[in-house]
C-alpha cells in the first residue's frame, strides 16, 4: 500500500540550529517526492520535490532534502533554522506519470525557540 | 499571475444542511484536486479532475460528498447532510502536467464548522 511516514508530530529546535525532518514512504512505482510547507492559515507551498537525477535537491528559503532509494526515504534539512520557519512540514508522494493520487504524510510541526 | 482561490474562506454551518465549497484553479492548470485536512491530521485526498476525463472520485468518503469541474475550470465540492465529522480544512490544489513533471498549487482552504 501506498503510504508515508513522517514519524516526528512535533520538532523544536533553537535558532541557528540545524534541522532534519524525518520522511519515508513506500510507493509501488518510480516515486515523485515532495516537501510542504504549511504556515498558520495558509494553503501548502511547495518547497522542493524530486523526480529523477541528483539526489540531493536543493529548494527554496535555504532547504536541500535527499531521495534515498535503499532506504525509502526524503528527508528534509536546513543548515541553519530561522524563526519564519516555525510551520509545519508535509512530505507527500505521487506517482510519476500517474497524476491522479498524492499521498500525503501527517505532517511535522516545527517550533523554533529564539 | 493568480494562485489557486477559494471560497469562502470559512464558513460554519448546521448539522444536516448542504454546503457548496468553491476552487478557481491557476488558468491553463488542467489537474485539479481536492484535500480534506481534519485537525492534527495530513491531507487526505478526496477527488482529481483531469481535462475531460471522469474524474477519479476514489477518496470520497461517502455518497453525501460529490464534486464538480465546469468547462474545465472552477470546480464546486458539494457536501449534503453535513455531520460534525466533516469539520475540516478543504484544500483545493491545481497543477499543469508537462510531461512526467509536474507539482500541485494549493489554494488557503476553505474552513468548514459544522456545529
Amino acid at each position: 500500500a501506498q503510504s508515508v511516514t513522517q514519524p516526528d508530530i512535533h520538532i523544536t529546535v533553537s535558532e541557528g540550529a540545524s534541522l532534519e525532518l524525518r520522511c519515508n514512504y513506500s510507493y509501488g512505482a518510480t516515486p515523485y517526492l515532495f516537501w510542504y510547507v504549511q504556515s498558520p492559515g495558509q494553503g501548502l507551498q511547495l518547497l522542493l520535490k524530486y523526480f529523477s537525477g541528483d539526489t540531493l535537491v536543493q529548494g527554496i528559503k535555504g532547504f536541500e532534502a535527499e531521495f534515498k532509494r535503499s532506504q525509502s526515504s526524503f528527508n528534509l534539512r536546513k543548515p541553519s533554522v530561522h524563526w519564519s520557519d516555525a510551520a509545519e512540514y508535509f512530505c507527500a508522494v505521487g506517482g510519476v506519470y500517474n497524476f491522479n493520487k498524492f499521498y500525503f504524510g501527517s505532517g511535522t510541526k516545527l517550533n523554533v525557540k529564539p | 499571475g493568480a494562485g489557486v482561490s477559494q471560497s469562502p474562506s470559512n464558513k460554519v454551518t448546521e448539522k444536516g444542511k448542504d454546503v457548496e465549497l468553491r476552487c478557481d484553479p491557476i488558468s491553463g492548470h488542467t489537474a485539479l484536486y481536492w484535500y480534506r485536512q481534519s485537525l492534527g491530521q495530513g491531507l487526505e485526498f478526496l477527488i482529481y479532475f483531469q481535462g475531460n476525463s471522469a474524474p477519479d472520485k476514489s477518496g470520497l468518503p461517502s455518497d453525501r460528498f460529490s464534486a464538480e469541474r465546469t468547462g474545465g475550470s472552477v470546480s464546486t465540492l458539494t457536501i449534503q447532510r453535513t455531520q460534525q465529522e466533516d469539520s475540516a480544512v478543504y484544500l483545493c490544489a491545481s497543477s499543469a502536467l508537462r510531461g512526467g513533471s509536474y507539482e500541485q498549487y494549493f489554494g488557503p482552504g476553505t474552513r468548514l464548522t459544522v456545529t
